[in-house]
């Protein structure tokens, strides 16, 4: 499985976009990027996925360039309650992969 | 449904005591993980399960431990002879199928070993 290298912590106020970048160079032809969000004593939240370009929900966007050694979270106009750990995780896609491996996370601080 | 239910939320223990730790998956969901996470880092894999054989155990997993899922619904894990360093958030997921968007997480168990 790929490795990841994210900032440790970012800090943003009410309203700003967030952008948090992770690399990951090893990444392989068959590996997803996936994105999973953590608050304090909860368990991780699965936030997006995505293989290549552009993806979108209702929470964030994920983009990735073509060589696909980076992927961008981006996170529109948050709020307070979007103070969190943000985990990039790459590795096999959904219906292929069993397991997951976190890195340290980028620790996300949104003030007023 | 309710998500991914862990019980007890909080145990604390004496060093050389046995805790077990209960996980209730989403009901249609085959795959049960565990994860054991520290402060300031990622949750760190232990165990899975498809439906009620466990199919992969990770070196983090000494002897002391064990994992079970009789009749591949609910899943028991049990630390024997706790230590200090056993002191951890132990986190329980379940999936239908792959590890992708359908990995759900309870809130876990947080052990402190005295």
């Amino acid at each position: 499985l790929a490795k990841t290298t994210q900032p440790i912590s970012m800090d943003s106020y009410e309203g700003q976009e967030v952008n948090i970048t992770c690399s990951h160079n090893n990444i392989a032809t068959n590996d997803y990027i996936t994105w999973y969000q953590q608050f304090p004593s909860q368990g991780p939240r699965f936030i997006i996925q995505g293989y290549k370009t552009k993806v979108t929900n209702e929470v964030a966007s994920l983009f990735i360039p073509a060589d696909r050694k980076s992927s961008t979270l981006s996170l529109p106009r948050v709020s307070l309650s979007d103070t969190a750990v943000y985990y990039c995780l790459v590795g096999l896609g959904m219906d292929s992969s069993y397991k997951l491996i976190f890195g340290s996370g980028t620790r996300l601080l949104v003030r007023p | 449904d309710t998500g991914v239910s862990q019980n007890p939320r909080h145990k604390i223990t004496k060093r050389g005591q046995n805790v077990t730790f209960r996980c209730d998956p989403i009901s249609e969901h085959n795959r049960l993980y565990w994860y054991r996470q520290t402060l300031g880092q990622g949750p760190e894999f232990l165990t899975y399960f498809q439906n009620e054989a466990q199919l992969e155990k990770s070196r983090l997993l000494s002897d002391r431990f064990s994992a079970e899922r009789p009749k591949g619904s609910f899943s028991t894990l049990e630390i024997q002879r706790t230590e200090q360093g056993d002191s951890a958030m132990y986190l329980c997921a379940s999936s239908l199928g792959g590890a992708g968007r359908g990995y759900t997480f309870g809130s876990g168990t947080r052990l402190t070993v005295v």
